[in-house]
């Protein structure tokens, strides 16, 4: 049981560039998450499904698409990368009627 | 005025100490309360949840005040291990589908 996994663990962007973040679990949990940290931030809801075929806006969803296209599966797209994306992007999940929320390791982006 | 509010610290504390941590939320209507704990460069992971009569697990006890509007996190005999970030996260507008975090209070403990 593995839990929420996260692809790729770093990455190199070039301003324009377009890259997506692959989230999974296998906890066969309903909803899925994706938050951005920064330092002094703390953590931010980029975007969110609470099942599969489903997404809503967070509090930060501007320059980046996702998709569910698998329940075990929550897609982060960033279409065209700028510096003020460079962040941590930690993925997580909760099952439904539970609040607590668990994380994968996180991706540490970085946009030059 | 940010939803969830916490002291930045850091809380510097020798071993064997106790330390407490407070969390204020702002929205009244939020029912679930948790701590998590983030070590330097990790994910956060799931320290416990906080329930209204106030729980205990091991050296760690949280507790709710919903009159005031924040929830505490007690660290008894500190242990140089429990030098991390600590997080408080509230569920939103009632419900479970969002979490609002605060951003974290850094413990460190000293030999």
């Amino acid at each position: 049981n593995a839990g929420v996994t996260q692809t790729p663990k770093f990455r190199v962007l070039k301003t324009g560039q377009s890259m997506t973040l692959l989230c999974a679990q296998d906890m066969n949990h309903e909803y899925m998450y994706w938050y951005r940290q920064d330092p002094g931030m703390g953590l931010r809801l980029i975007h969110y499904s609470v099942g599969e075929g489903t997404t809503a806006k967070g509090e930060v969803p501007d320059g980046y698409n996702v998709s569910r296209l698998k329940k075990q599966n929550f897609l982060l797209g960033l279409e065209s990368a700028a510096p003020s994306q460079t962040s941590v992007y930690f993925c997580a999940s909760r099952q439904q009627g539970k609040g607590e929320q668990y994380f994968g390791p996180g991706t540490r982006l970085t946009v030059t | 005025r940010k939803e969830v509010e916490q002291d930045p610290g850091p809380f510097n504390v020798p071993e064997g100490a106790t330390v407490a941590f407070n969390c204020t939320y702002s929205n009244s209507a939020s029912q679930s309360f948790f701590w998590y704990r983030q070590d330097c460069r990790k994910e956060p992971k799931l320290l416990m949840s906080v329930y209204s009569s106030g729980n205990e697990d091991g050296r760690f006890t949280a507790q709710l005040n919903r009159a005031s509007q924040y929830i505490s996190l007690l660290i008894r005999d500190s242990k140089l291990s429990d030098s991390a970030t600590y997080l408080c996260a509230v569920t939103s507008l009632g419900g479970y589908n969002k979490l609002i975090f605060g951003a974290g209070t850094r413990l460190a403990v000293h030999p």
